[in-house]
């Protein structure tokens, strides 16, 4: 068990619509990631937080959007969704400072599913 | 141009046959190169870091070598517990100054008992 909590593990819903996945990072890790995951792609980087603020960005669809709380949950935003937005969304989270060499620990990932 | 690339895409062994999986990188300024374990419908789980040329980190049957340009996991008389997918990524500076972990698209490892 990584310690990172993704829910929901499924999500079935039509395109056009709008969901949001929720991610709860390790005890005292302050940086979330969130990655897509599809078959053809691999691993793609989406966005990074830091203690409730925007770091990185990644290859983020303008319909998408996130945001880490103050208890350091982060939520991902994913709107008019379409067909290729069908994968699985991994959240991840490392330790303290943006920059520390930690690895990334990760949930077990909410698998998303556009009909 | 892919900065991390992992070869072979798939390889099947017979138990107890060794062999080893390869992650090469284009990357400059290395933070870090690191080894994960997928099975199916889960997430990634952390193996190893390497930091530098020569480094070399081992867990049960797993051996992670680094050079400057690319990283061996040495899989010794593997077990079907050892088939999974094995992911490698490189942490570098990005332009805007972050370090964001870029992946491979992963070794698909079968060892048949």
């Amino acid at each position: 068990d990584s310690g990172v909590t993704q829910t929901p593990k499924h999500l079935i819903t039509a395109t056009g619509q709008r969901v949001t996945l929720r991610c709860s990072p390790r005890s005292g890790d302050l940086s979330v990631y969130w990655y897509q995951q599809s078959l053809d792609q691999g691993l793609q980087f989406l966005i990074q937080y830091y203690n409730g603020e925007e770091r990185a960005k990644g290859n983020i669809l303008e319909r998408f959007s996130a945001q880490q709380f103050p208890d350091l949950h982060s939520e991902l935003n994913l709107s008019s969704l379409e067909l290729g937005d069908s994968a699985l969304y991994f959240c991840a989270s490392s330790g303290r400072g943006q920059g520390a060499n930690s690895p990334l620990h990760f949930g077990n990932g909410t698998r998303l599913t556009v009909t | 141009e892919d900065q991390v690339t992992q070869s072979p895409e798939a390889l099947r062994l017979q138990e107890g046959e060794s062999s080893s999986l390869n992650c090469s990188y284009t990357v400059s300024g290395l933070r870090g190169l690191f080894w994960y374990r997928q099975d199916p419908g889960k997430g990634p789980e952390f193996l190893f870091t390497l930091y530098s040329a020569g480094e070399e980190k081992e867990k049960e049957r797993l051996k992670a070598t680094l050079t400057k340009k690319e990283s061996f996991l040495h899989i010794t008389a593997p077990k079907p517990e050892d088939s999974a997918t094995y992911l490698c990524a490189v942490r570098h500076i990005e332009p805007g100054g972050s370090y964001i972990p870029t992946f491979g698209r992963g070794t698909s490892l079968i060892v048949h008992p």
